[in-house]
Parts: structure tokens; sequence; C-alpha cells
């Protein structure tokens, strides 16, 4: 079965400062990785996704993930983060389980932005 | 245009009453999903649906009754539910069933149950 771990629950960040959340799956076949972000009371939004190709991904919002099979991490990257991006981040993995996909989440990590 | 609507935004309701949180989508996407969300937790799967067919069920308790009227609509039906039951509820869909394919979420019910 599908997993996966997020091992930062809380990330601390300021302003203008470059942010790196950690991401690491368990998963025996191709992964299919995605990061979402939700801020308070609100849905997931996708920030980018992974299954093949280019192993860096780049998406909304200035966003980026680096896949490393060898590691099986799936890391997300901004290089100056805003107090905007304060939310609770998902990486997450695709599986296709009997019936239909099955998305695995990670336990998420509450960014907090200090101005 | 990538929107999942969710009605109603908050509900309350005694362990007695019957409600129905409702999902829609205009995207053409043929799989459906609810979530469960608690808080300071991630989203847990509850069912899917594919081509308007139950193709999961995570074990759900009956008091939580799924109908998928048509493709683009997702319903569920809520019965004599217990305050743990408490939580966001999500829908997301997707072009169908892939691993692959992206689930885009709707903003969520937020349920109390009292």
């Amino acid at each position: 079965a599908q997993s996966v771990t997020q091992p930062d629950i809380h990330i601390t960040v300021s302003e203008g400062a470059s942010l790196e959340l950690r991401c690491n799956y368990s998963y025996g076949a191709t992964p299919y990785l995605f990061w979402y972000v939700q801020s308070p009371g609100q849905g997931l939004q996708l920030l980018l996704k992974y299954f093949s190709g280019d192993t860096l991904v780049q998406g909304i919002k200035g966003f980026e993930a680096e896949f490393k099979r060898s590691q099986s991490s799936f890391n997300l990257r901004k290089p100056s983060v805003h107090w905007s991006d304060a939310a609770e981040y998902f990486c997450a993995v695709g599986a296709l389980t009997g019936g239909g996909n099955k998305l695995t989440f990670g336990t998420g990590t509450q960014l907090k932005v200090e101005l | 245009d990538t929107e999942v609507t969710q009605t109603p935004k908050h509900l309350v309701m005694g362990m007695t009453n019957k409600k129905s949180l409702k999902c829609e989508q205009h995207m053409g996407h043929r799989a459906m999903y609810w979530y469960k969300q608690k808080a300071k937790k991630p989203p847990e799967l509850m069912f899917v649906y594919s081509y308007e067919k139950l193709s999961i069920n995570e074990s759900v308790p009956s008091r939580f009754s799924p109908e998928c009227p048509n493709s683009s609509l997702l319903n569920l039906h809520l019965h004599a539910l217990q305050p743990e039951d408490s939580a966001l509820y999500l829908c997301a869909s997707s072009q169908d069933t892939s691993a692959r394919e992206t689930q885009y979420f709707g903003p969520g019910t937020r349920l109390l149950v009292l």
C-alpha cells in the first residue's frame, strides 16, 4: 500500500526567505505525486503534479518540486515566500486501487510566514 | 473552468435530522469523490463514483449515503449522525479514475452535529 510522510508538522519562515517542504513517499510502482495547498476553512488547490518526464516540475504561485526516485522524495520549494503563502500544504500520491483512483495524503505541513 | 461547487457552506444538524450535501461540477469529469477532513488532519477518502456508479466505499457507516444522479452532480445524504461526524466534507472530481488524473476539490461543507 502507498504512504506519504511529511516530516515537518510546522514550519515558520520570514517573508522573502526561501522555502522547502519535505515529502517522502512509499509506493511500489511509478508514483503519481501531487502537492496541494489549503487555506483555513477552504478546499484544496493543486500546486503541481508529477507523473513522468522532467523531474523538476513547475507549478502555480512560483512553486516547484523535484522528484528524486533514489530518495523517494518529492520536496516542494519556493525561492521567496510571500505572506499569502501561509497555509497547510499536503503532499499526496495517487494510486489505482480496486475501483478507482485513491489519493493518499501526508499529514500536512503548516506554514507560517513572519513579516 | 476548474470549479467544483458545494452547498451548503455550513450546516448544523441534530442527531435525529436528515440533511443532504450537494456537489456540482461542469468540467465533464466522470469521476467524483467525497472526502471527510477533521481539524488538523488530511482528507480521508469516503466514496468514489466512476461514470455515475459507486466504485469505492471506504467502509463508511451507513448513516452516510452517497448518490450520483447524473454526471455533474454528487450528493451525500446524512441521517442519524453522531457528534464525531462533525468535520469538513470535501467533494472532488477528476477526468476519470486514472491515478495520474488531477482531482479538483470544492471549498467544502463544514458540518457540525449537535
